[in-house]
């Protein structure tokens, strides 16, 4: 599983209400994602980190923001949940090293935002 | 906006048979990637092929690129129930940070 967790696994919140969620790694990888992946659209990238305090935007982060202070935590910020948000988050890593070209996924976060 | 489009969107069939999912794509690319979904689990990655690869083999899975119809292709060989799953393309164009752009998925079902 590549080292990878995330918390909370599961969450039921209300609209207007702030939420984190967090993905952690064992292994020092430098690149870091938050995907969202609804019925009928995949997975869709939200932001991306490349470092510590390094992160840029996907292809659907409008309403989201994140943070990397630490290697090994990415942090997912839901300032006002609205019910579009309302999906199942992904954090997956990408090692640098070994040629290795794959993403690892961490196990999931189901946020329902009522 | 999806790069991958997979097709079909769904396909059932019996153990034993092979199976064949397709994923197109829109912009260049520098490899895709095939990625398998259990209910309720994270993405596991199954092969990658690079654009200058045409087939590749691993196991029962094998994979094909056609860059200039900008399509793949994953067939499964001799399925077996625990082949059940939804399959992914992504699609890395090269660009920096490794950025994966996924297709919405086929829906495998392996019937005993």
């Amino acid at each position: 599983d590549a080292g990878i967790t995330q918390s909370p696994r599961h969450k039921v919140t209300e609209t207007g209400t702030p939420v984190t969620l967090r993905c952690h790694q064992t292994e020092n990888h430098r690149y870091m994602y938050w995907y969202r992946q609804d019925p009928g659209h995949g997975l869709r990238l939200i932001h991306y980190s490349y470092g510590v305090k390094d992160t840029d935007k996907g292809e659907v982060s409008d309403g989201y923001s994140v943070s990397r202070s630490k290697t090994e935590d990415f942090l997912l910020t839901l300032e006002s949940a609205t019910s579009s948000q309302t999906s199942v988050y992904f954090c997956a890593i990408r090692p640098t090293s070994g040629g290795v070209n794959e993403q690892f996924f961490g196990p999931g976060t189901r946020l329902t935002v009522l | 906006s999806q790069q991958g489009e997979e097709d079909p969107q769904a396909l059932s069939i019996q153990e034993g048979e092979n199976a064949t999912m397709n994923c197109s794509y829109k912009t260049s690319i520098n490899n895709l990637q095939w990625y398998r979904q259990n209910s309720g689990r994270g993405l596991v990655h199954l092969i990658l092929i690079r654009s200058n690869e045409r087939e590749k083999h691993s196991g029962r899975l094998r994979v094909t690129l056609d860059t200039s119809k900008k399509s793949s292709s994953l067939l499964i060989t001799a399925s077996r129930a625990a082949d059940t799953a939804s399959y992914f393309c992504a699609t890395d164009s090269g660009a920096g940070s490794y950025q994966l752009t996924f297709g919405k998925g086929t829906k495998l079902s392996v019937i005993p």
